[in-house]
């Protein structure tokens, strides 16, 4: 069965800090990765994404990503953090069948402190 | 940002009553779908739709029907609402890949429907 698990309930970093975001999946298949992130109110933006080729995947806001298949994990990074960067994210594994039904995990919160 | 809007954006409604939401897109793309979001659940697919009256059942589908007469718009029905469908509704949308008939695999999604059930 397909999942995915955030470890991390909340994270609080300092600005100008590092950041990473933990997320592992199980999946059946070549698995389509992807992280969303949610500001409060909002809708859900896509940050990034893994379909194939590179394991470490560039996204917006300066976001980077890099997938293990040894690992089953997907981790979110940003090497300085940036107050407008404090919203939830979520980490989604997807495939390459039929609607490409996305199962999401529970979200991590990140709290940024000055 | 893709044009998808849903809309109401908020809604309070009793429990036994029957509510709709609208989720409408012009971008022409051929799968739709609605998730539900609650705390600690993350997102949760509730039925999809892959063409004009082409639809399917995801992972949290009971209590709910759905329908696409157009390409523009997914309808969600509570055909009776219940408390615990007290939730933050979010339609999307996703291409297919121009070689293939399967969705292109990213999804964007709408500004969601905060639905309260009393």
């Amino acid at each position: 069965a397909q999942s995915v698990t955030q470890p991390d309930i909340h994270i609080t970093v300092s600005e100008g800090a590092s950041l990473e975001l933990r997320c592992n999946y199980s999946y059946g298949a070549t698995p389509y990765l992807f992280w969303y992130v949610q500001s409060p109110g909002q809708g859900l933006q896509l940050l990034l994404k893994y379909f194939s080729g590179d394991t470490l995947v560039q996204g917006i806001k300066g976001f980077e990503a890099e997938f293990k298949r040894s690992q089953s994990s997907f981790n979110l990074r940003k090497p300085s953090v940036h107050w407008s960067d404090a919203a939830e994210y979520f980490c989604a594994v997807g495939g390459q069948t039929g609607a490409n039904n996305l199962f999401f995990g529970t979200g991590t919160r990140l709290t940024v402190i000055p | 940002d893709a044009g998808i809007t849903q809309s109401p954006r908020h809604k309070v409604t009793e429990t036994g009553t029957p509510v709709t939401l609208r989720c409408h897109q012009t971008e022409n793309h051929r799968y739709m779908y609605w998730y539900r979001q609650d705390p600690g659940h993350g997102l949760r697919l509730i039925h999809y739709s892959y063409g004009v009256k082409d639809t399917d059942k995801g992972e949290v589908s009971d209590g709910y029907s759905v329908s696409r007469s157009k390409t523009e718009d997914f309808l969600l029905t509570l055909e009776s609402a219940t408390s615990s469908q007290t939730s933050v509704y979010f339609c999307a949308i996703s291409e297919s890949r121009r070689s293939t008939l399967l969705a292109d695999n990213e999804q964007f999604f709408g500004p969601g429907t905060r639905l309260t059930v009393l």
